[in-house]
C-alpha cells in the first residue's frame, strides 16, 4: 500500500513560474525524501528532511515538513523546461525494525518553454 | 550516472518463463533494494538486503526471489511469469543499513515485457 500521496497528480506551468507539490502520508516517519524521475529513467534523490526538521533548502528547491499534519511540500522556484519530470515523495515509517522506503504515487510536472 | 548498474536494460519473454535481473551497487554500498514500477501500481518496494542478509520484505510475490552475493551484487529472479509482471524493475543501493540513514541511489532499471 502507498504511504505517501502526492497532490496534484499532474501540474503544467510556464517556464519561470514556481511549482509546488504536496505530499501527505499516513504514519509517523523517521524521514521524508523527495526524488525526481525523468520519463523511463531511474530515480534521482533530491533532498531528505528529518522528522525534527521543518524546512530545508537545496538550490532552487525548498522542502517543508509538518509532522502534525503528516504532510510535506516541495517548491521548485524559477522553473525551467529541464525540470519536466515526475516527482515522488518517499517516507521511512517509524515502526519497529522498519527498513522500507515507501514511495507515493508521484506528481507529473510539465514546464512549458 | 548513479554508479548502480542494472542488466539487462530490456527483456522480452513469454508467460511461464523465468528471468534473472542483475544489479551491481555503488562501490562501498552494502544495502541493495529492489522496486517494481508499473503504471497501475506505481513504485512498489519488493525487498532489501544488507551485506548479504535480507532486511525487509515488501509486496514480493512467492514467484519472485532475490539474493545478495558476497561481492554485494544482487539478483532478482522472476519465475512463472505472467502478463501482469511486465514492469520496470529498479535496483537501488545505499551506504546505510536502512533508508533512514540516507538517500538511495537508483539504477536505470530493467524493463521487462511479458508476452
Amino acid at each position: 500500500s502507498q504511504q505517501g500521496e502526492e497532490d496534484p497528480q499532474a501540474l503544467s506551468i510556464q517556464e519561470g513560474e514556481n511549482a509546488t507539490m504536496n505530499c501527505s502520508y499516513k504514519t509517523s516517519i523517521n524521514n521524508l525524501q523527495w526524488y525526481r524521475q525523468n520519463s523511463g529513467r531511474g530515480l534521482v534523490h533530491l533532498i531528505l528532511i528529518r522528522s525534527n526538521e521543518r524546512e530545508k533548502h537545496s538550490g532552487r528547491l525548498r522542502v517543508t515538513l509538518d509532522t502534525s499534519k503528516k504532510s510535506s511540500s516541495l517548491l521548485i522556484t524559477a522553473s525551467r523546461a529541464a525540470d519536466t519530470a515526475s516527482y515522488f515523495c518517499a517516507t521511512v515509517p517509524r515502526m519497529d525494525s522498519s527498513y522500507k522506503l515507501i514511495f507515493g504515487s508521484g506528481t507529473r510536472l510539465l514546464v512549458r518553454p | 550516472d548513479s554508479g548502480v548498474t542494472q542488466t539487462p536494460k530490456h527483456l522480452i519473454t513469454a508467460t511461464g518463463q523465468r528471468v534473472t535481473l542483475r544489479c551491481s551497487p555503488r562501490s562501498g554500498d552494502l544495502s541493495v533494494y529492489w522496486y517494481q514500477q508499473s503504471l497501475d501500481q506505481g513504485l512498489q518496494f519488493l525487498i532489501q538486503y544488507y551485506n548479504g542478509e535480507e532486511r525487509a520484505k515488501g509486496n514480493i510475490l512467492e514467484r519472485f526471489s532475490a539474493q545478495q552475493f558476497p561481492d554485494l551484487h544482487s539478483e532478482l529472479n522472476l519465475s512463472s511469469l505472467e502478463l501482469g509482471d511486465s514492469a520496470l524493475y529498479f535496483c537501488a543501493s545505499s551506504v546505510a543499513s536502512a533508508p533512514q540513514g540516507g538517500e538511495l541511489f537508483f539504477g536505470e532499471g530493467s524493463r521487462l515485457t511479458v508476452l
